[in-house]
């Protein structure tokens, strides 16, 4: 099966704009979430999408938020970006939730100027 | 709120030595105690888990002990090789079905 694929890998973007990540997930998997990823606070929930339905959420602001399709494809967006939102941006996928083994994408990392 | 603590954040052995990282967690509702190893700019990747009704699982050089009552969970390497190089995450899952990651441990096995 194919692996969890994030695309872009690479995003340049300044203050004030927004931004849409993309995650396809492995084949069968029904859960997505995403995780931020920083040196100083190292991984942090954002969200987890379950059958087009966000089913669990970590304490960022509403800046940040996201959607999943029938085809369990998901879709983050960060708005007003600032500085601070600077970071590696992973999804994962599972077959039912954060109960189960999470596949991790490649991540993709984001540079707001 | 959860609180999830991992020790030591650094650590450093001689190839063949065996390697203990410590997590310990806040949520005694917690269920489920996975284990990620993240190499140098790769993704994170599951390496071993547990859930709350087993004390220890093995997979021949790694094993995870779970001890309910003290709220904290091991993770141990033995024969370290060189490739075991990484950061180690613990990332229990509790009561709001959320995996909290801990702060990562760095594990530099010196040949």
């Amino acid at each position: 099966k194919a692996g969890v694929t994030q695309t872009p890998r690479y995003l340049i973007k300044t203050r004030g704009q927004q931004v849409t990540l993309s995650c396809s997930p492995i084949s069968g998997h029904r859960s997505v979430s995403w995780y931020q990823q920083t040196p100083g606070q190292g991984l942090q929930f954002l969200f987890e999408y379950f059958s087009e339905t966000q089913r669990n959420k970590g304490n960022f602001p509403g800046r940040f938020s996201g959607r999943q399709f029938s085809n369990s494809r998901s879709e983050m967006n960060v708005s007003t970006l600032e500085l601070g939102d600077s970071a590696l941006y992973l999804c994962a996928s599972s077959l039912e939730g954060q109960g189960f083994t999470q596949y991790f994408g490649p991540g993709t990392r984001l540079l707001v100027l | 709120g959860e609180n999830v603590e991992q020790h030591p954040s650094t650590l450093s052995v001689q190839e063949g030595d065996s390697a203990v990282i410590k997590c310990t967690y806040s949520d005694s509702a917690s269920n489920y105690f996975p284990w990620y190893k993240q190499e140098l700019g790769k993704r994170p990747q599951l390496i071993i888990d547990i859930r709350s009704n087993v004390g220890e699982k093995k997979d021949q050089r790694i094993a995870v002990t779970l001890n309910k009552t003290a709220k904290h969970f091991s993770l141990h390497i033995t024969e370290t090789q060189p490739e075991d190089s990484a950061v180690y995450f613990c990332a229990p899952r509790g009561a709001t079905n959320k995996l909290i990651f801990g702060t990562g441990t760095l594990l530099a096995v010196q040949p």
